[in-house]
């Protein structure tokens, strides 16, 4: 079965900082990879997507994820946090078949103090 | 603007009703699926349907019902057969291989 992994429930890094959310997938085939961030009481936001091609994702509000399907881990990074990043963010991975629908991690909650 | 558009925002229901949460989408996606929220737990898919009139269970159907008529909406009834229906309801929809686009989310609170 398909499954992916946020091994950190809380990650805390100081503004200014460079931060990482790690995410671990389990999947037969090559993988469609997600993350996503959820603010209180809204909805989930796309932030990035890994289909095909280079393993250096770049997505919105400055984010970027690497792919590294040796260590089958797609981390989300971002240079340096800001406490508006604080939220909750999703790793997703697409179930097979064609169905469309994702699987998701349990969540990690980032917090950014200044 | 395009976007999938849920109601009500918040919903309380008394033990033994039926509710049901609204989801519109005029994206033109073929695809729709709900989620269930709860603290800790991730995302769990409810259902979902791939095109008009065809719909499939997802991992925790049970005590939940839906329909797809339209391309555009894909209601979700929460029936009086589910035993802990207090929790964050996310609706979403999708084309292809793409993303899926989600909308704000219902909270519903048992009485």
């Amino acid at each position: 079965a398909q499954s992916v992994a946020q091994p950190e429930d809380q990650v805390n890094v100081a503004e200014g900082n460079p931060l990482t959310v790690k995410c671990t997938y389990s999947v037969s085939g090559n993988p469609y990879l997600f993350w996503y961030v959820q603010y209180p009481n809204r909805g989930l936001q796309f932030l990035l997507k890994y289909i095909t091609g280079d393993n250096l994702v770049k997505g919105s509000y400055g984010f970027e994820a690497e792919f590294n399907k040796s260590q089958t881990s797609f981390h989300l990074k971002k240079p340096s946090a800001l406490v508006s990043d604080s939220a909750l963010y999703f790793c997703a991975v697409r179930d097979i078949g064609n169905t469309g629908k994702l699987i998701f991690g349990q969540g990690t909650t980032l917090q950014v103090k200044p | 603007d395009g976007g999938i558009t849920q109601s009500p925002k918040y919903l309380f229901r008394k033990e033994g009703q039926n509710v049901t949460l609204s989801c519109e989408q005029n994206l033109n996606h073929d695809a729709m699926y709900w989620y269930r929220q709860d603290p800790g737990q991730g995302l769990r898919l409810i259902y979902y349907s791939q095109i008009v009139n065809d719909f499939q269970k997802g991992d925790i159907a049970e005590g939940y019902s839906v329909s797809r008529e339209k391309k555009e909406s894909f209601p979700l009834t929460v029936t009086s057969a589910q035993k802990n229906p207090t929790a964050f309801y996310l609706c979403a929809s999708s084309q292809s291989v793409g993303e899926l686009f989600f909308g704000e989310g219902s909270r519903l609170t048992v009485l």
